[in-house]
């Protein structure tokens, strides 16, 4: 899997938009991008992922890059309740059974 | 998506013991997962476990001091063998779902938080 490189920290207002950054320039044709956040103490959530079309559901937007060597997770509505670590993961989608290997993340803080 | 619970929450161990974590799933599942994450740290795998194989260990971590059963496909149990300090983690079990729109992504269970003294 293509390797991730992810800010280590960010901070965002209460009501802003969070844009979170991934780079992963070395991504091949047929991995995806996916995204997942832990909550402090919790079990890591997956957020969304998407191969080369932008994204969105009902937590975040995900944008790639035409290249799609970067990628940027938008909250666009931050809360208190987003703060958190998130992980930007490459990996093949159909290589079942084959577990996520995360990085360190970027920890996102929202204050009021 | 499966719903994922884990047992006990929390732990606190004498070293030189063992404990047995439990994962149950509200779904059969093919592929479980089970990962440890040591203080301030990121997410490490420990093994994969398929239903009626052996599970697959990554490098660093063996059957003897991690052994994991995988019974059906709704339950595993991992146990942290001679626990020492440096066991001290939160350990998490995750499964892989293959359906629809969610097909082979991950959900995880809330972590058992193991404290060895």
């Amino acid at each position: 899997d293509a390797k991730t490189t992810q800010p280590t920290s960010m901070d965002c207002a209460e009501g802003r938009a969070a844009n979170l950054p991934c780079n992963h320039s070395t991504i091949s044709g047929n991995e995806y991008v996916y995204w997942y956040r832990q909550i402090h103490s919790q079990g890591p959530q997956y957020i969304i992922h998407g191969l080369k079309n932008n994204e969105t559901n009902e937590m975040a937007s995900l944008i790639i890059t035409e290249d799609r060597k970067s990628s940027t997770l938008i909250l666009p509505h931050a809360t208190l309740r987003d703060t958190a670590v998130y992980y930007c993961i490459v990996r093949v989608r159909k290589q079942a059974g084959t577990a996520l290997i995360f990085g360190k993340g970027t920890t996102l803080s929202v204050s009021s | 998506s499966a719903v994922i619970s884990q047992k006990p929450s929390r732990d606190i161990c004498q070293r030189g013991t063992s404990l047995t974590i439990q994962c149950q799933v509200d779904s059969q599942v093919t592929m479980m997962f089970w990962y440890r994450q040591q203080p301030g740290q990121s997410l490490t795998l420990i093994a994969t476990a398929n239903q009626g194989s052996e599970a697959t260990y990554e490098s660093g971590f063996v059957i003897d001091k991690f052994p994991i059963s995988r019974p059906n496909l709704t339950f595993s149990t991992l146990t942290v063998s001679n626990m020492s300090p440096e066991d001290s983690s939160i350990y998490l079990c995750s499964v892989e779902e293959g359906s629809g729109r969610t097909y082979n992504e991950q959900f995880f269970g809330p972590g058992t938080r193991l404290t060895v003294l």
